[in-house]
């Protein structure tokens, strides 16, 4: 069965401060992978998409960035972090022409 | 441009009472699909259920149903003898055929908080 991973699960960093944040998916090929932001209290946010290795689409202009270095894994960076960017982080794949998407446990990010 | 609108922020009810969330939507594709998922105080957003748009045929599992009416653009979920454990935020979200990624556009999530 396809399992997503998540880490860190929590991360406080001050402003100005560089992010990495780390998505895998295991039991599944070439998976569209996405990133979005969940600001507090509020929807979700697409932020990232990719179809593939090196692949990767943008949908809101930021500081973040995200690439995708191997088949099943998805990082989210930033060089200095705003306060703006605090929210919780949600990855999710998907595969086939089923068309859900599926998630993973979240990262939680503060920036102070 | 798409769009999905879920009105009800905030939702509560007595444990056992029906509870029915609203989800109304806007696409110009002819082709598309409609999700709803639960998050609860964990975080994680758990998939319930998928609908195309050529199949308005209403679906029921266990004490959910999705009522889809492409005719008011709505895909409503209704949860009968509400429990505790239903207590979280739903998100309906739409996905158009013409975008090649399949990204989704969510609502803005309805609150349900059910009270034993």
């Amino acid at each position: 069965s396809q399992t997503i991973h998540q880490w860190p699960a929590t991360l406080v960093q001050p402003v100005g401060s560089p992010l990495s944040l780390e998505c895998t998916v295991e039991g599944t090929s070439n998976p569209n992978l996405y990133w979005y932001r969940q600001a507090a209290g509020r929807g979700l946010q697409l932020l990232f998409y990719s179809v593939g290795i090196g692949q990767i689409s943008s949908e809101v202009p930021q500081n973040l960035s995200a690439s995708r270095p191997q088949d099943r894994q998805f990082i989210l960076s930033s060089k200095k972090l705003l306060l703006s960017d605090s929210g919780f982080y949600l990855c999710a794949w998907m595969a086939g022409v089923d068309r859900e998407q599926y998630f993973g446990p979240g990262t939680r990010l503060t920036v102070t | 441009a798409q769009k999905v609108t879920q009105a009800q922020t905030e939702i509560s009810v007595v444990e056992k009472e029906d509870v029915t969330l609203d989800c109304v939507y806007e696409t110009r594709d002819t082709t598309y699909y409609l999700f709803w998922y639960k998050q609860p105080p964990s975080g994680e957003l758990v998939f319930l259920i998928r609908r195309n748009s050529f199949d308005e045929q209403n679906e029921i599992s266990g004490r959910y149903s999705w009522n889809f009416q492409k005719s008011t653009s709505s895909f409503n979920f209704t949860i009968t003898a509400s429990q505790v454990v239903d207590s979280a935020v739903y998100f309906c979200a739409l996905s158009e055929a013409r975008t090649g990624a399949n990204n989704l556009f969510f609502g803005t999530g309805t609150r349900l908080t059910v009270i034993p």
